[in-house]
């Protein structure tokens, strides 16, 4: 059972190139999240999806889009790359969304590092 | 908006000390309260959780955390630390109301020596 998958686990990007982090799970969860990590800023919600179908922008949205391609699988786009996007992104899912998400503690991948010249 | 504040940024501890991490929340409604840790190099995993019931609440490897609504607050304790216990916590909240997501605390680095 692998649980919450990311690719890639690294990654270096010059400064306006685009990309794309995949994410799947395998847990048949409703919800879906895209969080960052930065050193003294904890974890922020980017965006999540509470179910397939739908998205919702998070702390901070600006400079990324998300897709719900199906109910396995969430996606997150940087279109221009910024030096501030360099971070540790998490992806991580939940069992119930929307209105019973309080019996649905995270499951998390193992992130991305990535990294903006 | 919900938001979590964790009052220390790092913790030095000797081993068999104990330990308690504070962590406060803003909300006027009901909450669901975690406890996360990240081992280095790690992603996170669930420590603890409350939703309702027993305000003291038990996870693993020895830690509780205690729900005090007046003081909106969700502290993590454990008698004992160990070198093991050496990581990173965050507290985390989210909101008992439709399309709400996990919001987390910026976190508490704790470091344990032998």
């Amino acid at each position: 059972n692998a649980g919450v998958t990311q690719t890639p686990k690294f990654q270096v990007l010059k400064t306006g190139q685009s990309m794309t982090l995949q994410c799947a799970q395998d847990m048949n969860h409703n919800s879906m999240y895209w969080y960052r990590q930065d050193p003294g800023m904890g974890l922020r919600l980017i965006y999540y999806s509470a179910s397939e179908g739908t998205t919702d922008k998070g702390e901070v949205p600006n400079g990324y889009n998300v897709s719900r391609l199906n109910k396995r699988e969430f996606s997150l786009r940087l279109e221009s790359a910024a030096p501030s996007q360099t971070s540790v992104y998490f992806c991580a899912s939940s069992e119930l969304g929307g209105g019973s998400s309080y019996n649905s503690p995270l499951h998390f991948g193992n992130g991305t590092r990535l990294t903006v010249t | 908006a919900q938001s979590v504040s964790q009052h220390n940024h790092h913790v030095i501890l000797s081993e068999a000390a104990s330990l308690e991490l504070g962590c406060n929340y803003s909300y006027g409604g009901t909450v669901n309260l975690f406890w996360y840790v990240q081992y280095p190099g790690q992603h996170l995993q669930l420590l603890l959780k409350y939703f309702s019931g027993d305000p003291l609440v038990k996870g693993i490897k020895g830690f509780e955390a205690e729900f005090i609504k007046s003081k909106f607050s969700f502290n993590l304790r454990k008698p004992s630390v160990q070198w093991s216990d050496t990581a990173e916590y965050f507290c985390a909240v989210n909101a008992r109301q439709a399309g709400t997501a996990l919001i987390f605390g910026k976190g508490t680095t704790l470091s344990v020596s032998s």
